[in-house]
């Protein structure tokens, strides 16, 4: 069965600090979708990016960037110059047939 | 509807009592899911259909969890004997296709559904 693992279970920096949220996936499929949600303190589930396994391209959006190492089985979420509203939980999930979630990274971005 | 609808939001019910737990999905979605969300924790997958067919109940905890989805829309999640440790959030998602991740079709989440059990 496939595995997401999200080791940093807190994480706390400053305003403007740049921030990297590791995930780490097992799977025995060739064919694979990873994906990073955003769970503010409002508790809904937002939706951020989704990479298919045969895409290593690493993506930027704004502040946002994400680096996915299949050697690695890595993909990683980067927030640069991080700002308050950045604060939430961040989830890394996997599908192949289903969808699974990692624990979550608690991210708090102090003023 | 334009997103996941589900419902109760709160649901406090006491223990030894059975609790349905509804969503509805967006229109025209095909693939159902439902995640179970403990406090601090991230969300834990239960069980999922594609149209009306289960495809995976594994995640369910035991027999006290069941899930139906008859006409391909509405999903019912139904606790039976509810005890203390099934307090948590219930989560709905729904993706317009099986593929969940390949093209547009991405899960999209409902607000939950809070059970507390006394």
């Amino acid at each position: 069965a496939q595995k997401v693992t999200q080791a940093q279970t807190e994480i706390s920096v400053v305003e403007k600090e740049d921030v990297t949220l590791d995930c780490v996936y097992e799977t025995r499929d060739t064919t694979y979708y990873l994906f990073w949600y955003k769970q503010p303190p409002s508790g809904e589930l937002v939706f951020l990016i989704r990479r298919n396994s045969f895409d290593e391209q690493n993506e930027i959006s704004g502040r946002y960037s994400w680096n996915f190492q299949k050697s690695t089985s890595s993909f990683n979420f980067t927030i640069t110059a991080s700002q308050v509203v950045d604060s939430a939980v961040y989830f890394c999930a996997l599908s192949e047939e289903d969808m699974r979630f990692g624990a979550g990274t608690r991210l708090t971005v102090k003023p | 509807g334009a997103g996941v609808s589900q419902s109760p939001r709160y649901k406090v019910t006491k223990r030894g009592q059975d609790v349905a737990l509804r969503c509805d999905p967006i229109s025209g979605h095909v693939s159902l899911y439902w995640y179970r969300q403990a406090l601090g924790q991230g969300p834990e997958f239960l069980t999922y259909f594609n149209y009306e067919a289960q495809q995976d109940k594994s995640g369910l905890p035991n027999d006290r969890f069941s899930a139906e989805r008859p006409e391909g829309s509405i999903s019912t999640l139904t606790i039976q004997r509810t005890e203390q440790r099934d307090s948590a959030m219930y989560r709905c998602a729904s993706s317009p296709s099986t593929d969940v991740g390949s093209g547009a079709n991405v899960l999209t989440f409902g607000a939950g559904s809070r059970l507390t059990v006394l």
